[in-house]
This record gives structure tokens, C-alpha cells and sequence, in this order.
């Protein structure tokens, strides 16, 4: 089944740290660019960040440059997002979406997410 | 930042009838490759968002033909030409011309 599903989501103090992890399955992960995109709990999407597909390209929203590091290991077909500095606005469920194929630029396959709550 | 606007933010509509969501984006979405990098996606309660359409007005995979995108440059626009129960959710423009991507705030449509 072609699919991502998102972990090492949970509660952390503000300032802390956590890193979340997409794990793909059902397709190449290596030829798909991939991104991460937040959303508060009955609010709006928000992007994140965007890797391409072999790691060399990387994007970040200003609201956590400096904070957040995305990156990848095609050989584990897994996707991560280091997160530091971690602040109460940082608080939402977190999901990977891939890039369609092709250089279309949308976002075709979307994970359920992981919540990320952070406590001031 | 390009800031995209969605309207109208709630829209119920009768079942069988037609319904239209406008996105409007903040700057011209024609990226230098002479596409337009503007989708849609559809979020069902407590559902990840679903991709509708991309590139203007390419309906992916499996969507049904009652949904269409079209519009030019700033002004875009989806339509629903007749409304069923299982298109409630709510409807999010997106931009990828430029990054960073953004996201319109979301149009919530609902059953009268």
C-alpha cells in the first residue's frame, strides 16, 4: 500500500527538542521530493519545509529557519525533521506530503500526522 | 511572501446544486517556466488533505469530473458543478510557483 505514516510526535517543554520521522512505503521514495506541512488542530495548513529527492535541495518556512532541519535516508525510505528551540507556536500536527511526480509541484500523498504539543 | 485569500471562508450549499470557491493569490502565480503552480486540496473531518487538482486545472487521479479548476495569474477558481454529501470538508487553495508554498486560510463547505 502506498502510503507515510508520521512518529516522534509527543509533549515537550518550550526550548526543547524532538525529531519526527515519515516513514514511506509502496513507492520509490528516492525519486519523490517530500515536505513537511503543519496544521493547529481545526486551523489552517502551513508549510514547513521541502527536500528534494536526492537531499541536495532544501526550503524552509522563516518562521523556523535556523530551528528546523530537514533531511532523508532514501536507503531506509524514511523522511525527518529535527526540531530545536522549540516554541509554544510550534504546537500542531505535523505531516509529510510528497511532491507528484513529474515536476507538477502539488502535493499527492499526505500522511495523518503527528502532534507535536509544546508546553510554556 | 506570496499570501494567498480564499472566499468566501464558509459556504453551505444545497446537495445537487453548484458551488465555487475564489483563491486569489498576492502576486502573479506564472512561474518563469510558463506553468502555474496553483492546486487544491480538499480536507474531510479528521482526513488529511486530498489533492483535487494541480497545475491549474489538471484533475489528479481519481477525482471526480464534477470538480474543476481554471482561472489565470492572480484570480483562480474551483467549482463544484453539482455538490454531494462526501464533498463536506474543507477546500485549501495552495501555491508552488515560489517558495516559500502558502496556503489559502480554507473554505469550509457544509450541507444547508
Amino acid at each position: 500500500e502506498v502510503q507515510l505514516v508520521e512518529s516522534g510526535g509527543g509533549l515537550v517543554q518550550r526550548g526543547g527538542s524532538l525529531r519526527l520521522s515519515c516513514a514511506a512505503s509502496g513507492f520509490t521514495f528516492s525519486t519523490y521530493a517530500m515536505n513537511w506541512v503543519r496544521q493547529v488542530p481545526g486551523k489552517g495548513l502551513e508549510w514547513v519545509s521541502y527536500i528534494g529527492d536526492s537531499g541536495s535541495t532544501i526550503y524552509y518556512a522563516d518562521s523556523v529557519k535556523g530551528r528546523f532541519t530537514i533531511s532523508r535516508d532514501n536507503a531506509k525510505n524514511s523522511l525527518y525533521l529535527e526540531m530545536n528551540s522549540l516554541r509554544a507556536e510550534d504546537t500542531a500536527v505535523y505531516s509529510c506530503a510528497r511532491v507528484l511526480n513529474g515536476g507538477e509541484e502539488a502535493f499527492d500523498l499526505w500522511g495523518h500526522g503527528t502532534m507535536v504539543t509544546v508546553s510554556s | 511572501d506570496i499570501v494567498m485569500t480564499q472566499t468566501p471562508l464558509s459556504s453551505p450549499v444545497t446537495l445537487g446544486q453548484p458551488a465555487s470557491i475564489s483563491c486569489r493569490s498576492s502576486q502573479s502565480l506564472v512561474h518563469s517556466d510558463g506553468n502555474t503552480y496553483l492546486s487544491w486540496l480538499q480536507q474531510r473531518p479528521g482526513q488529511p488533505p486530498r489533492l483535487l487538482i494541480y497545475k491549474l486545472s489538471n484533475r489528479f487521479s481519481g477525482v471526480p469530473d464534477r470538480f474543476t479548476g481554471s482561472g489565470a495569474g492572480t484570480d483562480f477558481t474551483l467549482k463544484i458543478s453539482r455538490v454531494e454529501a462526501e464533498d463536506v470538508g474543507v477546500y485549501y487553495c495552495m501555491q508552488a510557483t515560489q517558495f516559500p508554498f502558502t496556503f489559502g486560510p480554507g473554505t469550509k463547505v457544509d450541507i444547508k
